[in-house]
């Protein structure tokens, strides 16, 4: 089945440790996106990427790291210097559909806790 | 300001009922309009997008945007619930690279 994975679907960060969440899509999507949400909150735009090897800071890009290294993988490294990093973070992927907008997938998000 | 804005509900319906879930945007210049739902713990699902102003109808489901108004709103006819959800409104903005700014979503209820 085509789709976006993500991995793991939780997980538990000490303070001061860096995490790594996977993202990987089969649905030949150029691009790829992650995003964070907060009980309550809208999603965040934390990075994106429109073509391998290249990537943007979002809105909230402070303390996250990514690469895009494969069309199909776009991993998301959570810092120490990450002050509030609980969190449920959704990586998405998409088409362009023609010059209006592109039309975002999300996989099933992974949630990390910081203990 | 918010560059997207939803009630936070809870909106209570009852079963069979048409619930109707509202969305007001900042940038005149957005071109595209998105709604999601979002079970509680799950990820969001893409429900619709509209581009043009006018209805767009799609089973239970018809969006309507107003870009002169600047609101989008999503009805959900013969309300179930199985829609009971989170709905978040997602717009694109005219920017360079039309990244989606989303809403913080309305909790739709509908009782039995």
């Amino acid at each position: 089945d085509g789709g976006i994975t993500q991995s793991p679907k939780y997980l538990f960060r000490k303070e001061g440790q860096n995490v790594t969440l996977s993202c990987e899509q089969n649905l030949n999507h150029d691009a790829m996106y992650w995003y964070r949400q907060d009980p309550g909150q809208g999603l965040r735009l934390i990075y994106y990427s429109q073509i391998v090897n290249d990537f943007q800071k979002g809105d909230i890009a402070e303390g996250y790291s990514v690469s895009r290294e494969k069309k199909e993988s776009f991993p998301l490294t959570v810092t120490s210097a990450q002050k509030n990093p609980t969190a449920f973070y959704l990586c998405a992927s998409s088409i362009p559909r023609g010059p209006q907008a592109d039309t975002i997938y999300f996989g099933e998000g992974s949630w990390l806790t910081v203990v | 300001q918010k560059e997207v804005e939803q009630n936070s509900g809870p909106l209570s319906v009852p079963e069979g009922a048409i619930a109707s879930l509202n969305c007001t945007y900042s940038d005149r210049g957005s071109q595209s309009f998105f709604w999601y739902r979002q079970y509680s713990g799950k990820s969001p699902e893409l429900i619709m997008f509209i581009y043009s102003n006018g209805d767009k109808e799609d089973g239970r489901f018809t969006a309507q945007l107003n870009k002169a108004s600047q609101y989008v709103s999503l009805l959900i006819r013969d309300s179930q619930p199985s829609d009971s959800a989170t709905y978040l409104c997602a717009v694109s903005m005219n920017t360079g690279f039309q990244k989606l700014v989303f809403g913080t979503g309305t909790r739709l209820l509908v009782s039995p």
